[in-house]
């Protein structure tokens, strides 16, 4: 199964400022998704990244403020654009592929602002 | 909105077996059930799938009823280290057998007491 690592682990950021979520993959994946869970909360699914296309997003969540890169077949970022408090949750990356393979998260992101 | 409904909590003596039920009543031919499990401040880790069969592996076995509408995931002999929130999912099966998207629900708080 595939394994993956977010960096940073955890921030506190200032409100207004952005901050860059890193996702790395040890093995090449087709799919790459990004969720948030607030506090107390369940997962959220924020949007799919596929390699080579623009990332899709649901509904409530926009690429202003949320916007993806996927250079290759192993990497995402997730950047949290003009933070406020409501945005601090944990930020969780999966990937999966193809040939019924199950989505793998990585451990999140724990995000506060202040 | 998640398709699947979970009892918020259920408590297990460790070493016991655990039977976490699952209802998906409206679930489609061509959706999947996975299990998955968050264990205190990491990610979501999977634990195993099925379409109609029943499934095993060395984590713990799947039951699908025949009609599918419900499921039961058991943990054989259950320990400390197994007290997580459990999330049960149904997902269809993408074209090239990659994995669709995941809705979670708000799972159940499995608490194995010794």
């Amino acid at each position: 199964s595939a394994v993956i690592s977010q960096k940073p682990s955890r921030d506190i950021c200032q409100r207004g400022t952005s901050l860059t979520i890193q996702c790395q993959v040890d093995s090449q994946v087709t799919m790459m998704f990004w969720y948030r869970q607030q506090p107390g909360q369940s997962l959220t699914l924020i949007a799919t990244a596929n390699q080579g296309s623009e990332a899709t997003y649901e509904s409530g969540f926009v690429i202003d403020k949320f916007p993806i890169s996927r250079p290759n077949l192993t990497f995402s970022t997730l950047t949290v654009s003009n933070m406020s408090p409501e945005d601090s949750s944990i930020y969780l990356c999966s990937a999966g592929g193809g040939s019924n393979q199950p989505q793998h998260f990585g451990d999140g992101t724990r995000l506060s602002i202040l | 909105d998640a398709k699947t409904t979970q009892p918020p909590s259920m408590d297990c003596a460790e070493g016991r077996a655990a039977n976490l039920p699952c209802n998906h009543s409206t679930i489609s031919g061509n959706e999947y059930v996975y299990w998955y499990r968050q264990i205190h401040s990491q990610g979501p880790q999977y634990i195993i799938h099925g379409l109609k069969n029943n499934e095993t592996n060395e984590m713990a076995s799947l039951i699908i009823t025949e009609d599918r509408k419900s499921s039961t995931l058991i943990l054989p002999h259950a320990t400390l280290r197994d007290t997580a929130v459990y999330y049960c999912i149904v997902s269809f099966m993408n074209y090239g057998g990659s994995q669709g998207n995941l809705i979670f629900g708000k799972g159940t708080k499995l608490s194995v007491k010794p």
